[in-house]
C-alpha cells in the first residue's frame, strides 16, 4: 500500500498571502496524484489531477506539481474561501487508492 | 449537470445491514468507474470500493472485504453499495464518486451510524 504523508497538519496564513502544501509518497507514483478541498460540512471537491492539471472550474491560483514522490500545491492568494482542509490522492499503485490525512489551512 | 446523489444511510445496530444507494444524472453512467468513499467522524477520507464500467471489475479496501458488495445498475444509472455484518468502525459518512483513480463529483455524503 502508498502511504502517503501530507505536511503541514496545519498551516495558519493571513488573507491574501499564498501558502504551500506538501504530500509525500512512499514509493514513486508517477504524476498520478489528485488533490481536493473540502469545506466543514461540504463534500471534498476535485482541484487538480494527475499533479498538475485544474479541473474545470478551479481559480489559476491553485497550482500542483510534482512528480515521483514528491508534490506541491500551491495557493497564490489565500481569499476567504480558500480556508479548508486539502488532501491528496494517489492512483498510481492500486487497490487501494489512498488519500493523506489532509491538511487544514485556517486563518491567521 | 453532472450529479450524484447518495441515499440509504442510517442508524443500524452492529452486525446488521444497510444498502447505500447512488443516483447520477448529467452523464453517461455507463461509460464510467464508479467509486465509494468514507469519512469517519472528525476524520480523514478513506477509499472503499471501485466498480468498472460493466461490473467485471471490483476492488474493495482490505477492512470491507467479504462484508460489502459494491454494483451497479446502468439501465438505472445507479450504484450500490450493501453493506453486511457492520461494525462500530464502519461509522461514517459514504460518498458516492464518479471515476476510478481521480473522482469528481461526489455526492453529498450520507451517513451511516453502528451503534446499539
Amino acid at each position: 500500500e502508498v502511504v502517503m504523508t501530507q505536511s503541514p497538519a496545519t498551516l495558519s496564513v493571513s488573507p491574501g498571502e499564498g501558502a504551500t502544501l506538501s504530500c509525500r509518497a512512499s514509493q514513486s507514483i508517477s504524476s498520478n496524484l489528485a488533490w481536493y478541498q473540502q469545506k466543514p460540512g461540504q463534500a471534498p471537491r476535485l482541484l487538480i489531477y494527475d499533479a498538475s492539471t485544474r479541473t474545470t472550474g478551479i481559480p489559476a491560483r491553485f497550482s500542483g506539481s510534482g512528480s515521483g514522490t514528491e508534490f506541491t500545491l500551491t495557493i497564490s492568494s489565500l481569499q476567504s474561501e480558500d480556508f479548508a482542509v486539502y488532501y491528496c490522492q494517489q492512483y498510481n499503485n492500486w487497490p487501494p487508492v489512498t488519500f493523506g490525512q489532509g491538511t487544514k489551512v485556517e486563518i491567521k | 449537470e453532472m450529479q450524484v446523489v447518495e441515499s440509504g444511510g442510517g442508524l443500524v445496530q452492529p452486525g446488521g445491514s444497510l444498502t447505500l444507494s447512488c443516483a447520477a444524472s448529467g452523464f453517461t453512467f455507463s461509460s464510467y468507474w464508479m467509486s465509494w468513499v468514507r469519512q469517519a467522524p472528525g476524520k480523514g477520507l478513506e477509499w472503499v470500493a471501485n466498480i468498472e464500467q460493466d461490473g467485471s471489475e471490483i476492488y474493495y479496501v482490505d477492512s470491507v472485504k467479504g462484508r460489502f458488495t459494491i454494483s451497479r445498475d446502468n439501465a438505472k444509472d445507479s450504484l450500490y453499495l450493501q453493506m453486511n455484518s457492520l461494525r462500530a468502525e464502519d461509522t461514517a459518512v459514504y460518498y458516492c464518486a464518479r471515476g476510478q483513480g481521480w473522482v469528481d463529483p461526489w455526492g453529498q455524503g450520507t451517513l451511516v451510524t453502528v451503534s446499539s
